[in-house]
């Protein structure tokens, strides 16, 4: 069951140079996603949502966008750095109240070469 | 910054033995979940828990596996008589209430089953 898929397990990106990480849905019920940041022996961090009724949102070096018709996010960092270094994960979930279960991807494993 | 703590960091059993992991949610926050993370795949909705009740459960979640809210600041995961199959990180995440409110991940238990 694959509902979130992030077909990409690994990258590796120049310090400086932006970073493009993939994701892509199949449940149209989906409508918040988010993005994670996870690095060894720690929890997912959350880095960056957006909600189905808009395309983009940013933050700082962190954008996400959504196209609904695809159903394909991406995230764009830049400029990368090499503390970005990380498996960032996708999440997806069918309401965005609270309380709703999150669906993950399998990650991507971001390497930013100094 | 706030965040979800758990204890232990690792916890080793054996087969068939009861185990309890320890979450300290985000002191505010009015949602709580557990999640588990097999070594390898991708990280799995296990149960979600609101006012003082459970709201959803996986298919994960069958009867060896409870939940509970002993005081006003900690949740816990407890399997009753665990297997093998059972090794995994656990992770509490919390959220608060609203539209569109992230949900924060603790660092995880790894529990291993011997």
């Amino acid at each position: 069951d694959q509902q979130v898929k992030q077909n990409s397990p690994s990258l590796s990106v120049q310090e400086g140079r932006i970073s493009i990480l993939n994701c892509d849905y199949t449940n149209s019920m989906f409508d918040y996603f988010l993005w994670y940041k996870k690095y060894p022996a720690e929890g997912p961090t959350f880095l960056i949502s957006i909600s189905s009724i808009k395309d983009k949102n940013e933050d700082g070096r962190f954008t996400v966008f959504l196209n609904k018709s695809a159903k394909h996010l991406s995230l764009h960092i830049v400029p990368s750095q090499p503390g970005d270094s990380a498996v960032y994960f996708c999440a997806a979930s069918a309401r965005y109240e609270g309380n709703t279960p999150l669906v993950f991807g399998k990650g991507t494993r971001l390497s930013v070469i100094a | 910054e706030p965040e979800v703590t758990q204890t232990p960091s690792h916890q080793v059993t054996q087969m068939g033995q009861e185990v309890i992991l320890r979450c300290v949610p985000i002191s505010n926050h009015l949602y709580f979940y557990w999640y588990r993370q097999i070594l390898g795949q991708k990280v799995e909705f296990l149960v979600s828990f609101y006012n003082n009740e459970i709201s959803e459960k996986s298919e994960i979640f069958d009867d060896q596996f409870s939940v509970e809210r002993p005081d006003g600041s900690n949740f816990t995961l407890k399997i009753r008589s665990t297997k093998l199959e059972d090794s995994a990180m656990y992770f509490c995440a919390s959220s608060d209430l609203g539209d569109l409110q992230p949900q924060h991940f603790g660092d995880g238990t790894r529990l291993s089953i011997l």
